[in-house]
């Protein structure tokens, strides 16, 4: 089955700082991957997502961009941090077009402050 | 724009019980997914209902679909302190390659 790793598990990070967060799948060959958002108590946001290298869809304008260097490496980026860029960050991966269940990492929390 | 809706929001009931979430969504949909989490942790997905199915059951879970009310709910029989979580439906569209979330609805099992 497919596992998908996200780090750091908590961030907390000045106003106008740089953001890297990075997001990576074993157990599965070429599956999309997802970025999404969920703000306290709420439901998820679709920021991004990848169906191969090099390949990013973008759903909402905004302060982040995303990556994917490699097969199984999704990465969440942004060059200067706002406040409202704060949530719980999750990444989630789908293997292939086999399967329509998506499997989710363990979410990075940021404060930005 | 937000496809699914859950109902109630938020619902808590004495554990042995049975839970009913309900999820109502707009526009046509190849399937819909049922998904948990836990406080603070990622989703996991519970059951994938298909638009020409009406019902699917998973052990204590019981999820119907009406296309023709584009409504959908999920049923968990003889509830347990552990069910507590948010629950989450999504919609996949045809050919889609992601999923729509709703707000999810906040269980809460009292021991």
């Amino acid at each position: 089955s497919q596992t998908i790793h996200q780090w750091p598990a908590t961030l907390v990070q000045p106003v106008g700082s740089p953001l890297s967060l990075e997001c990576t799948v074993e157990g599965t060959s070429n599956p999309n991957l997802y970025w999404y958002r969920q703000a306290a108590g709420r439901g998820l946001q679709l920021l991004f997502y990848s169906v191969g290298i090099g390949q990013i869809s973008s759903e909402v304008p905004q302060n982040l961009s995303a990556s994917r260097p490699q097969d199984r490496q999704f990465i969440l980026s942004s060059k200067k941090l706002l406040l409202s860029d704060s949530g719980f960050y999750l990444c989630a991966g789908r293997p292939g077009t086999s399967s329509n269940e998506q499997f989710f990492g363990p979410g990075t929390r940021l404060t930005v402050l | 724009s937000q496809q699914g809706e859950e109902d109630p929001q938020a619902l808590s009931i004495q554990e042995g019980e049975n839970a009913t979430m309900n999820c109502s969504y707009k526009t046509s949909i190849n399937n819909l997914q049922w998904y948990r989490q836990n406080s603070g942790r990622g989703l996991v997905h519970l059951i994938l209902i298909r638009s020409n199915e009406r019902e699917k059951h998973s052990g204590r879970l019981r999820v119907t679909l009406d296309t023709s009310k584009k409504s959908s709910s999920l049923l968990i029989t003889a509830s347990r302190a552990a069910d507590t979580a948010s629950y989450f439906c999504a919609t996949g569209g045809q050919g889609a390659q992601k999923l729509v979330f709703g707000q999810g609805t906040r269980l809460t099992i009292n021991p």
